[in-house]
């Protein structure tokens, strides 16, 4: 069945420090891949998206590239800040029509002053 | 544009005790998701909607646990009688339509004592 691989947290890092948080996945066919990012105490926000391979979804300087090749997309941002520090969950479209999405167990980051 | 509504936010009950969560998603959604998530975890779903259609219940555990959308709006899901280990946060996503991007509310956190 379709899985998803997040490397294990915490992260912590001092502010403007690069970051990757890897993610690697394991579907039949071709899923929308996924980072979302939860806060303390709130639900899930939609991060970044890339629906088909050699995508890149980007967005408030975090980007990942959908790589077929090694099954993966790995969440980097050049410069992290404080304001950043949350769980980020990497998440894919499930290929046998159920729509419902697969998510990592999520990866805590951590950015001290 | 309004996000997915959830409430309550916090919930704490005893256990054997009945419970009820709430969700309202963004307006136009059709598809409707309640998920579970527990401690450390990333989200698992437990039922899917399409309009006021449970299409995808198959991870309900439907000896305690129901779920409804009459109108094809907002739904309710329901826990009855409560044990220990549904202790979790409970979260509503809503998409366009399957396979769609899903944006989630901030979910009910679930304390059963």
């Amino acid at each position: 069945g379709n899985s998803v691989t997040q490397m294990e947290g915490p992260v912590t890092l001092s502010e403007e420090a690069f970051l990757t948080i890897n993610c690697t996945y394991t579907a039949t066919g071709y899923p929308s891949l996924f980072w979302y990012v939860q806060y303390p105490g709130e639900g899930l926000q939609l991060l970044l998206k890339a629906t088909k391979a050699d995508d890149k979804g980007s967005n408030k300087g975090f980007e990942a590239t959908y790589r077929k090749e090694t099954t993966s997309f790995h969440l980097e941002k050049g410069s992290v800040q404080v304001s950043d520090s949350a769980v980020y969950f990497c998440a894919l479209s499930d290929t046998s029509g159920t729509y419902k999405y697969i998510f990592g167990t999520g990866t805590r980051l951590k950015v001290l002053a | 544009e309004a996000g997915v509504v959830q409430s309550p936010r916090y919930k704490i009950i005893e256990k054997k005790q009945p419970v009820a969560f709430w969700c309202n998603p963004i307006s136009g959604h059709n598809t409707l998701y309640w998920y579970l998530q527990n401690l450390g975890q990333g989200p698992e779903l437990l039922i899917r909607y399409e309009n006021e259609e449970a299409v995808d219940d198959s991870q309900l555990p439907k000896d305690r646990f129901s779920a409804e959308r009459l109108k094809g709006v907002d739904s309710t899901l329901k826990i009855q009688p409560a044990e220990l280990g549904d202790s979790a946060v409970y979260l509503c996503a809503s998409s366009l339509g399957g396979g769609e991007t899903q944006y989630f509310g901030p979910g009910t956190r679930l304390l059963v004592l």
